[in-house]
């Protein structure tokens, strides 16, 4: 079954520095590579994903993550971190099956 | 316009009642999910439906019972509520089975005391 793993429980940034939310999978067929954002008390939100074609996929809110199948990752990143990027994180993915399986989360702290 | 919907946003419960959580999304979309958040925020699939046909049905407790009376809605319903029970429910729907993203409703909370 497909799986993802993140690292990572806990990534303490400075605010304006480049982050990274690391992220790697295992699958049996192609990957589909999802990562989602979740604020306290909040459903997850959608921020990006990769299904084919480039390897650097650009989302939401001046976010991207770049698909590398060599080392089977997919890291979350931005140039400039905001406090406001303060949540908890999740990579998923699927592949030839029908659910969509989650990571154990990492929690970004940006301080000022 | 919520495009998905869940109630109740809270559930407080004895041990031992039966109880439903109710889910309503109006973005069309074809899959619809039920998910529980443990305490560590881990976040495991039970059900998934596909125009109201089940596709997913993890390993639960068959005390879980989820109800899709049409591709708009599925409900769930816990029978003998248990203290593992707590947890935040999430109702998630999607267009496509693999390569759409889930859009997540806002989570029930249940605490079963």
């Amino acid at each position: 079954a497909q799986s993802v793993a993140q690292p990572e429980d806990q990534v303490n940034v400075a605010e304006g520095n480049p982050l990274t939310v690391k992220c790697t999978y295992s699958v049996s067929g192609n990957p589909y590579l999802f990562w989602y954002v979740q604020y306290p008390n909040r459903g997850l939100q959608f921020l990006l994903k990769y299904i084919t074609g480039d390897n650097l996929v650009k989302g939401s809110y001046g976010f991207e993550a770049e698909f590398n199948k060599s080392q089977t990752s997919f890291h979350l990143k931005k140039p400039s971190a905001l406090v406001s990027d303060s949540a908890l994180y999740f990579c998923a993915v699927t592949d030839n099956n029908n659910d969509m399986r989650f990571g154990a989360g990492t929690r970004l702290t940006v301080k000022p | 316009d919520t495009a998905v919907s869940q109630t109740p946003k809270y559930l407080v419960t004895q041990m031992g009642n039966d109880k439903s959580i109710k889910c309503e999304q109006n973005l069309g979309h074809d899959t619809m999910y039920w998910y529980k958040q443990d305490s560590k925020k881990f976040l495991k699939i039970m059900f998934s439906y596909n125009n109201k046909e089940l596709i997913i049905n993890e390993t639960v407790p068959n005390r879980f019972s989820p109800k899709s009376p049409d591709k708009a809605h599925l409900n769930l319903h816990i029978n003998s509520l248990e203290l593992g029970d707590s947890a935040v429910y999430f109702c998630a729907s999607s267009q496509g089975v693999r390569t759409g993203e889930l859009f997540f409703g806002e989570g029930s909370r249940l605490t079963v005391l």
